[in-house]
């Protein structure tokens, strides 16, 4: 059975910092891996989607990394600002979607 | 232009009540999906419909009924609300039944059961 661990649950670091944030899965036959963000009270905004066969995807300041083997995402931001405070959360894709519990991110100004 | 909306985007109601959310999405996709997110931010999905199908159902307690009028609408009806029912409801689509498929979801709807 697929379990997603996402470590920290929760990060406050101060704006302009890189950080990365880390997803783990125990199954690693997987259709994809998607990082999303949700901002408090309000949906889900995808971010990026690693297929199976890639290893990195890039939007912008954002940068995300598919190790299948070892069942590891880590979702790097760079150069972090206050608008990037929420929570990150990671899915990854077999039968059906199983999530992580997510990362509540704050960036300090 | 709304890929996946969902009506109403908030609801308040009390125990014992009859409610309905509706989800529709404009992308032409064949799959839609309703997910429960609980008040630990944890997502877990309930149903997912194919072409109007049923082809996931999770351990939901039959007061959920899912129904599919046609490919674009997925609406979801909740008999004799309880208050473990709180919780943020999610809709979603994509473009087939496998997960390769990216998922796009609506905006939620969060119900509140007093």
């Amino acid at each position: 059975k697929q379990e997603v661990t996402q470590i920290p649950a929760a990060l406050s670091v101060p704006e302009g910092e890189n950080l990365v944030l880390n997803c783990s899965f125990t199954d690693s036959a997987i259709y994809n891996l998607q990082w999303f963000r949700q901002d408090p009270g309000k949906g889900l905004t995808s971010l990026l989607l690693i297929q199976s066969s890639q290893r990195e995807q890039t939007s912008g300041r954002l940068n995300a990394s598919l190790d299948k083997s070892s069942g590891r995402s880590t979702l790097y931001i760079a150069a972090s600002q206050p608008g990037d405070s929420a929570t990150y959360l990671c899915a990854v894709s077999g039968y059906q979607l199983i999530w992580g519990a997510g990362t509540k991110l704050i960036i300090k100004p | 232009d709304t890929a996946v909306s969902q009506t109403p985007k908030y609801l308040v109601t009390q125990m014992g009540n009859d409610k309905s959310i509706k989800c529709e999405q404009n992308l032409g996709h064949d799959t839609m999906y309703w997910y429960k997110q609980d008040s630990k931010k944890f997502l877990k999905i309930m149903f997912s419909y194919n072409n109007k199908e049923l082809i996931i159902n999770e351990t939901v307690p039959n007061r959920f009924s899912p129904k599919s009028p046609d490919k674009a609408h997925l609406n979801l009806h909740i008999n004799s609300l309880e208050l473990g029912d709180s919780a943020v409801y999610f809709c979603a689509s994509s473009q087939g039944v496998r997960g390769h498929y990216e998922q796009y979801f609506g905006p939620g709807t969060r119900l509140t059961v007093t």
